[in-house]
């Protein structure tokens, strides 16, 4: 089946890097991914959606400056935390819709997420 | 504003007893359902969907679930537990529109512990 993988799915930084996420549909083209965060022990909350080709969408209290988005192609999303601090510190998983599986509807799939840490 | 509650936050199930997993949605129409597990550390696995027709829907690892649109919920359940159920249970709903189907919004989860 179609899966998104996630690159790295560990990374330290220190405090004041930036750190890039990348997500990738390996079998099929995403013109929309979606990236989320989870803190420790919490659910997941939707940051943006990234629209290939054109701006990411980002939902409301998420820092466009602080978690820039690049959708620069129909296989790849990255995400890039600016000038990290530790309560950047979380999980953030990708997901990419695939339109090509046959159903009306196409399929979501999840990567496999990856954990930030900022000392 | 749509929302999804999992009343539940922590659940203990005897391994071979059955587990229900409960979860209501707040939104203006029948939005896509899902339930998502996460083991530690990992990404999810999708057990199940409904999008629509029966409202009885089966997905892998044994479980089931069931859509009542008269009380706005979507309660995942399991006949006999096995120890390798233990995880975080996430309920999600999607919206129901072709631009935005994708973006999900999720409970806060359920973590089940198994006991043997």
């Amino acid at each position: 089946g179609a899966v998104v993988s996630q690159h790295p799915s560990w990374v330290i930084c220190k405090s004041g890097t930036s750190v890039k996420i990348e997500c990738r549909s390996l079998d099929f083209q995403a013109t929309t991914m979606f990236w989320y965060r989870q803190f420790p022990k919490q659910s997941l909350m939707l940051m943006a959606t990234s629209n290939e080709g054109s701006k990411a969408t980002y939902e409301q209290g998420v820092e466009k400056d602080k978690f820039l988005i690049n959708h620069a192609s129909l296989t790849l999303s990255t995400l890039t935390v600016t000038s990290a601090h530790p309560e950047d510190s979380s999980f953030y998983i990708c997901s990419a819709r695939d339109w090509t599986s046959g159903s009306e509807t196409g399929e979501l799939f999840f990567g496999e997420g990856s954990r930030l840490t900022v000392l | 504003a749509q929302s999804v509650t999992q009343p539940d936050i922590h659940i203990t199930v005897s391994e071979g007893a059955s587990l229900e997993l409960r979860c209501n949605y707040s939104y203006g129409a029948t939005p896509y359902l899902f339930w998502y597990v996460q083991s530690p550390g990992q990404g999810l696995q999708l057990l199940l969907k409904y999008f629509s027709g029966d409202t009885l829907v089966q997905g892998i690892k044994g479980f089931e679930a069931e859509f009542k649109r008269s009380q706005s919920s979507f309660n995942l359940r399991k006949p006999s537990v096995h120890w390798s159920d233990a995880a975080e249970y996430f309920c999600a709903v999607g919206e129901v529109t072709t631009d935005s189907w994708g973006k999900l919004q999720f409970g806060a989860g359920t973590q089940v512990v198994v006991t043997p």
